[in-house]
């Protein structure tokens, strides 16, 4: 079956530094999305991306969090400078609505901030 | 606001017994319905979804949810639960006036007691 796949699995790194989060979305989905869970806390959607731009965005996703779809199997998610609160696991989704609607996840990158 | 409404945030069950897990949403539109669950440490897994046709969806893992439109709701149930349905589950929706964002409710934690 398809597979989203998100590296790393898991990144620590010290306040104020930039990451970036990859994810490989499923071949033919043309519909893709990152979304955050803060330990304990509901999955919130962040950023909505189709037609090689943005097509939603949530409030957290501010001018610290950009993404890209560099070429055509990558998608990725940049926080520029990050912070304590950015501590999260970051899931990737790819959707295609042709198939059913249902989103598939990756396996998610959790992010330390420290 | 648009909102999807998990009331139950954590259910501790013992084995054999059956669970009903609520959701509520707050939507207009047609909605698409989903429950995910997340085992401990793992990453979301689709459990099943509704569309359109029969309200009555029956998913993996013997979990069945039955779309009641009149109470903008999609219950989760399982006729007698199992050590290993220990996890979190969420309800997630799709709404045309909401355009392909997928939300989800707050989660609820199953705990089920061997």
């Amino acid at each position: 079956e398809p597979e989203v796949t998100q590296t790393p699995s898991h990144q620590v790194t010290q306040m104020g530094q930039e990451v970036i989060l990859r994810c490989v979305p499923i071949s033919n989905h043309l519909y893709f999305y990152w979304y955050r869970q803060i330990l304990g806390q509901k999955v919130e959607f962040l950023v909505s991306f189709y037609n090689n731009e943005i097509s939603e965005k949530s409030e957290i996703f501010d001018d610290q969090f950009s993404v890209e779809r560099p070429d055509g199997s990558n998608f990725t998610l940049k926080i520029r400078s990050t912070k304590l609160e950015d501590s999260a696991m970051y899931f990737c989704a790819s959707h295609m609505p042709a198939t059913g609607g249902s989103y598939t996840f990756g396996s998610g990158t959790r992010l330390t901030v420290v | 606001a648009q909102s999807v409404s998990q009331h139950n945030h954590h259910v501790i069950l013992s084995e054999a017994a059956s669970l009903e897990l609520g959701c509520n949403y707050s939507y207009g539109g047609t909605v698409n319905l989903f429950w995910y669950v997340q085992y401990p440490g793992q990453h979301l897994q689709l459990l099943l979804k509704y569309f359109s046709g029969d309200p009555l969806v029956k998913g993996i893992k013997g979990f069945e949810a039955e779309f009641i439109k009149s109470k903008f709701s999609f219950n989760l149930r399982k006729p007698s639960v199992q050590w290993s349905d220990t996890a979190e589950y969420f309800c997630a929706v799709i709404s045309n006036n909401a355009g392909n964002m997928l939300t989800f409710g707050g989660g609820t934690r199953l705990m089920v007691k061997p």
